[in-house]
């Protein structure tokens, strides 16, 4: 069974606006990670942030992790039509296996 | 760098043709991984090696599917006999097992397999 889900499965906004991304997951985890993948390509890692903390920045990415209740956000800020993609959050669960469990993924459209 | 490279980019076959996948992680990784992504199940993890050696297999379908790693920097991924439900996109991932990315996942641009 998929440890992430993502929630919305689908989100559409303008150019300047906000994204919010939500992930949930089942069981205890030293990580969690969000990749994003444009059409027809790889994933590619974002941020990555661990049990012990509660939120990361990175650029125009914020990351909030509430471990309580196995949950983790995605901001995008001042979004831009680049940042068109699926956004999957990837889980490292304990015992840690290197295996990283990843989610159903969110498909954001930003429009010019 | 050159990141992961994967070959062929597209494979359309006919059901029962034998499917070999072909992955170079980035130089120096010691983890490799094969994922299979399609609409409906999402992205799977099939395999995964650290330091050429299989740790866990589970994700296989079934004795159709057959990865090896012979060296540090190349594995396959073999399908045989291929079947129409084998269709989607496979991805190679490589990851260092040490330093402050060890737990960061490097994806290849993957194979897209059509098997008509």
């Amino acid at each position: 069974s998929q440890q992430g889900e993502e929630d919305p499965q689908a989100l559409s906004i303008q150019e300047g606006e906000n994204a919010t991304m939500n992930c949930s997951y089942k069981t205890s985890i030293n990580n969690l990670q969000w990749y994003r993948q444009n059409s027809g390509r790889g994933l590619v890692h974002l941020i990555l942030i661990r049990s012990n903390e509660r939120e990361k920045h990175s650029g125009r990415l914020r990351v909030t992790l509430d471990t309580s209740k196995k949950s983790s956000s995605l901001l995008i800020t001042a979004s831009r039509a680049a940042d068109t993609a699926s956004y999957f959050c990837a889980t490292d669960p304990v015992p840690n296996t290197d295996k990283l469990i990843f989610g159903t993924g969110t498909r954001l459209q930003v429009f010019p | 760098d050159a990141g992961v490279i994967q070959s062929p980019r597209h494979e359309v076959t006919e059901m029962g043709q034998e499917v070999t996948l072909r992955c170079k992680p980035i130089s120096g990784h010691n983890s490799l991984f094969w994922y299979r992504q399609t609409m409906m199940r999402g992205l799977e993890l099939l395999i995964y090696f650290n330091n050429n050696v299989p740790i866990d297999d589970s994700g296989m379908p079934e004795d159709r599917f057959s990865a090896k790693m012979p060296n540090a920097s190349f594995s396959t991924l073999k399908i045989q006999p291929s079947e129409p439900r084998d269709s989607a996109v496979y991805f190679c991932a490589s990851s260092p097992l040490t330093g402050e990315l060890q737990e960061t996942q490097y994806f290849g641009p993957g194979t897209r397999l059509l098997v008509l």
